[in-house]
């Protein structure tokens, strides 16, 4: 099983949408990342957060440590918020970070 | 501020041809890492450096792959000779860090390089 999970694998959505995007991971953490990869393949650091909610724009993101969970949402979703969103975790035990498969997203005129 | 740079941004070679990439990171951050990202699938750790240390290079082929950063900013990752399974984007991030404090700081990435092994 993967350390750090997300779902869905494949999102779309119409312009306009309430969009979540969910992350699970199984190891201890000392923070979690959301990152959004364009295609072509630049990565953009979206958050990083250790608790509680961050919220920047039409973005937020909540993580619970109980759970081992996080969610970005998206509100009003317009067509250039289509990429790939990455969770990305750096554990406690190792200074490394570890990446999961990514959420597709397109969002549609 | 320019960010983390990357060149070639795309190669294409033959299989068994060696290859190199270059990565000048952020100026100021003493810790880069290379990463490898296959197509729907997130990014995998190569190495990571602390200025001219690598610090983490378990999970680097070391039978074809090597990466050098000899003064502690630029790095160059080569592929020799390169198989058709290396064809993926190969990312360069960079930070600034201080391990043994439990911080946590943010990665900046690069715009990657796409190889494609024929």
């Amino acid at each position: 099983k993967n350390e750090v999970e997300q779902s869905p694998q494949n999102l779309t959505a119409q312009e306009g949408e309430f969009i979540t995007i969910n992350c699970s991971y199984s190891v201890g953490i000392s923070a979690l990342h959301w990152l959004q990869q364009h295609p072509g393949g630049g990565i953009v650091s979206l958050f990083m957060l250790s608790s509680g909610k961050k919220k920047h724009g039409r973005l937020i993101a909540t993580i619970n440590i109980q759970e081992k969970h996080s969610s970005l949402h998206i509100t009003a979703s317009h067509p250039r918020d289509s990429a790939v969103y990455i969770c990305a975790v750096r554990k406690t035990s190792y200074d490394k970070v570890i990446f999961g498969p990514g959420t597709s997203l397109s969002v549609i005129p | 501020e320019a960010g983390v740079v990357q060149s070639p941004r795309y190669k294409i070679i033959e299989k068994k041809q060696p290859v190199a990439f270059w990565c000048n990171p952020i100026s100021g951050h003493n810790t880069l890492y290379w990463y490898r990202q296959n197509l729907g699938q997130g990014p995998e750790l190569l190495i990571r450096y602390e200025n001219e240390e690598a610090v983490d290079d378990s999970q680097l082929p070391k039978d074809r792959f090597s990466a050098e950063r000899l003064k502690g900013v630029d790095s160059t990752l080569k592929i020799q000779p390169a198989e058709l399974g290396d064809s993926a984007v190969y990312l360069c991030a960079s930070s600034l860090e201080r391990t043994g404090t439990g911080s946590t700081y943010e990665q900046y990435f690069g715009p990657g390089t796409r190889l494609t092994v024929t």
